[in-house]
């Protein structure tokens, strides 16, 4: 049974500094991983998927990479703004033969950036 | 191009009630999955469907949930028999065939009295 875990659980920073999200899963055999950004009381708003085959994804100032045989990933973000507070999520499919199927969520990291 | 459609946004039933819960994917997404944020708790995955078929329900508890996507209309979540419990985000996801996003609808929030 996958298993993904979200390091650290909440992170508070001050404006302008760069960070990482960490996010370890247990079966290595996946399709795709995929961060999520989720606003309190709000829907999951996609930023990154890296296909298995993949080491990185970058958009703008964010950048995920993935490295499928220790199972990990890390989300990257540069220079980061009081408007990335949120909460980021981790997701990954398992590798089933197909595209489709469901995703295995982490728990998020709560993240506040103050001014 | 709308986004994928959830309503209602709030929904309140008291204990024994039915809730329904309605999803619209995109346009032209012919797959749909279910997924409940317990309060402090991820995201986890309960039901994939694609039209007039349950594909994966692995998820789902045993009793009182049941979903549908029929050949026209929008993707059903039916839960009998709320219970406080059940109280959570309710998100559904679309996506077209032959691609592996997943794309989020805002979600409805069931709150059981």
């Amino acid at each position: 049974k996958q298993e993904v875990t979200q390091i650290p659980a909440a992170l508070s920073v001050p404006e302008g500094e760069n960070l990482v999200l960490n996010c370890s899963f247990t079966d290595s055999a996946i399709y795709n991983l995929q961060w999520f950004r989720q606003d309190p009381g709000k829907g999951l708003t996609s930023l990154l998927l890296i296909q298995s085959s993949q080491r990185e994804q970058t958009s703008g100032r964010l950048n995920a990479s993935l490295d499928k045989s220790s199972g990990r990933s890390t989300l990257y973000i540069a220079a980061s703004q009081p408007g990335d507070s949120a909460t980021y999520l981790c997701a990954v499919k398992m590798d089933s033969g197909t595209s489709y199927g469901k995703l295995t969520f982490g728990q998020g990291t709560i993240l506040t950036v103050h001014p | 191009n709308a986004g994928v459609m959830q309503n209602p946004r709030h929904l309140v039933r008291r204990r024994g009630q039915e809730a329904r819960l309605r999803c619209s994917p995109m346009k032209g997404h012919s797959h749909v999955y279910w997924y409940r944020q317990l309060p402090e708790e991820g995201l986890k995955f309960m039901v994939y469907l694609q039209k007039e078929n349950i594909i994966d329900e692995s998820g789902m508890p045993k009793e009182r949930f049941s979903a549908e996507f029929p050949k026209e209309g929008p993707s059903i979540l039916r839960i009998q028999q709320v219970v406080r419990g059940d109280s959570a985000a309710y998100f559904c996801a679309s996506s077209p065939g032959g691609s592996n996003s997943q794309y989020f609808g805002p979600g409805t929030r069931l709150t059981v009295l």
